[in-house]
């Protein structure tokens, strides 16, 4: 069944990079696009950015300039980088694909 | 971007009927979806693309709306709904979720 898994650190420091893996079983990532969205505490869903199936990406025009998502088809794989982390960016995040989400990784932006 | 609003609470009794509704700043045509978040909980897809129920969700559930004006209706509201209900656009880019509605049961 389609399954997607975030895994990352759940401390980092203000003015250091978030990186976080979406590992994903039960489809190819050549064949479905997958996004990244996160909630900080109590609040609502941002849409951050994709890697569509043919390996473009796009991204939160807000978020451009901190953001990178890549991926390992061979590992099933998508990744998330976000420098400069500041204690706004602290939530949770999830990958996702549409109606399918991983249960979410909490990241807390604190020293 | 597609500033989508929602209004952020309703209070219902069980059994009544619930619409919750969603205008995005521009058009969406029908690219419009409902999702459900219960807490510490993931979203869950509820209906897609303004009107098609996704899968194992209940009939109860149903969606309507078409450009900017969407509305997630639940009849009959059970105990068990008691969530926050979020839309989304996927058809201008960025994506955009509105900002929720929490439905709380008297």
């Amino acid at each position: 069944q389609v399954q997607l898994k975030e895994s990352g650190p759940g401390l980092v420091q203000p003015s250091q990079t978030l990186s976080l893996t979406c590992t994903v079983s039960g489809f190819s990532l050549t064949s479905y696009n997958v996004h990244w969205v996160r909630q900080p505490p109590g609040k609502g869903l941002e849409w951050m950015g994709r890697m569509r199936y043919n390996g473009d990406t796009s991204y939160n025009s807000a978020l451009k300039s901190r953001l990178s998502i890549s991926r390992d088809t061979s590992k099933n794989q998508v990744f998330l980088k976000m420098n400069s982390l500041q204690t706004d960016d602290t939530g949770t995040y999830y990958c996702t694909r549409d109606a399918y989400w991983g249960q979410g990784t909490l990241v807390t932006v604190s020293s | 971007d597609t500033v989508l609003t929602q209004s952020p609470a309703l209070a219902v009794s069980p059994g009544e009927r619930v619409s919750i509704s969603c205008r995005a700043s521009e058009g969406v045509n029908s690219y419009m979806h409902w999702y459900q978040q219960k807490p510490g909980q993931q979203p869950k897809l509820l209906i897609y693309k303004a009107s098609n129920l996704a899968s194992g969700v209940p009939a109860r559930f149903s969606g309507s709306g078409s450009g900017t004006d969407f509305t997630l209706t639940i009849d009959p509201v059970e105990a068990d709904d008691t969530a926050t209900y979020f839309c989304q656009q996927s058809w201008n880019d960025p994506r955009t979720f509105g900002g929720g509605t929490k439905l709380e049961l008297k």
